[in-house]
């Protein structure tokens, strides 16, 4: 049972313009989301998370908007560069748990084109 | 200072052996997690370590899978007699503290993974 989905698989767009990268998720007991992004043969890197409280957080060309309604949130790149291209990792933090461990998507993989 | 570091980086095995796959945290971490990544699919997490708490296994798939954590930093995953759809990555993670606090969960830094790939 996937409780954090990715459905589009990649994503690619032209440089400066903007990337929209989406996430949805079951559980309403998440209570906080992250994105992450992966570069090839690296590990993932923390990119911004959101509290459930919020429906929004920016943080220079990166915004995450969470509709806690819809289940759903997005990652806004703007603008792309194609230093960008990788791939996303959504991430939800179970509130019930004091583990810490992250419940992860399957990636989108974005690539900006010059 | 250092990140987190695994090792192999890549491991080709044989279906019924044994591996350990290894990662060195961050120093001062106290919380590490083993996740994995199979082809297509997202990070599935595994096990998680906090200290000197007992860990929490939860996400490991069957009792061929194991891991230790020796005084609080290195820890070694090991798979007994491997299958093939245990081929995948292995990501090893750590963070400060393991606990969610007002500011949400502890930032996780991950290792560069161990691609395990069973014959």
């Amino acid at each position: 049972d996937q409780q954090v989905k990715q459905n589009s698989p990649s994503l690619s767009v032209q440089e400066g313009r903007i990337s929209i990268l989406n996430c949805d998720y079951t559980n309403s007991m998440f209570d906080y989301f992250l994105w992450y992004k992966k570069y090839p043969a690296e590990g993932p890197t923390f990119l911004i998370s959101i509290s459930s409280i919020k429906d929004k957080n920016e943080d220079g060309r990166f915004t995450v908007f969470l509709n806690k309604s819809a289940k759903h949130l997005s990652l806004h790149i703007v603008p792309s560069q194609p230093g960008d291209s990788a791939v996303y990792f959504c991430a939800a933090s179970p509130g019930s748990s004091n583990t810490g461990k992250l419940i992860f998507g399957q990636g989108t993989t974005l690539q900006v084109k010059p | 200072g250092a990140g987190v570091s695994q090792s192999p980086s890549n491991k080709v095995t044989e279906k019924g052996k044994d591996v350990e796959l290894r990662c060195d945290p961050i120093s001062g971490h106290t919380a590490l997690y083993w996740y994995r990544q199979s082809l297509g699919q997202g990070l599935e997490f595994l096990i998680y370590f906090q200290g000197n708490s007992a860990p929490d296994k939860s996400g490991l798939p069957s009792d061929r899978f194991s891991a230790e954590r020796t005084g609080g930093s290195v820890s070694t995953l090991t798979i007994q007699r491997t299958q093939q759809e245990d081929s995948a990555v292995y990501l090893c993670a750590s963070s400060r503290t393991g606990t969610s606090g007002s500011r949400g969960p502890n930032e996780q830094f991950f290792g560069p993974g161990t691609r395990l790939t069973v014959l």
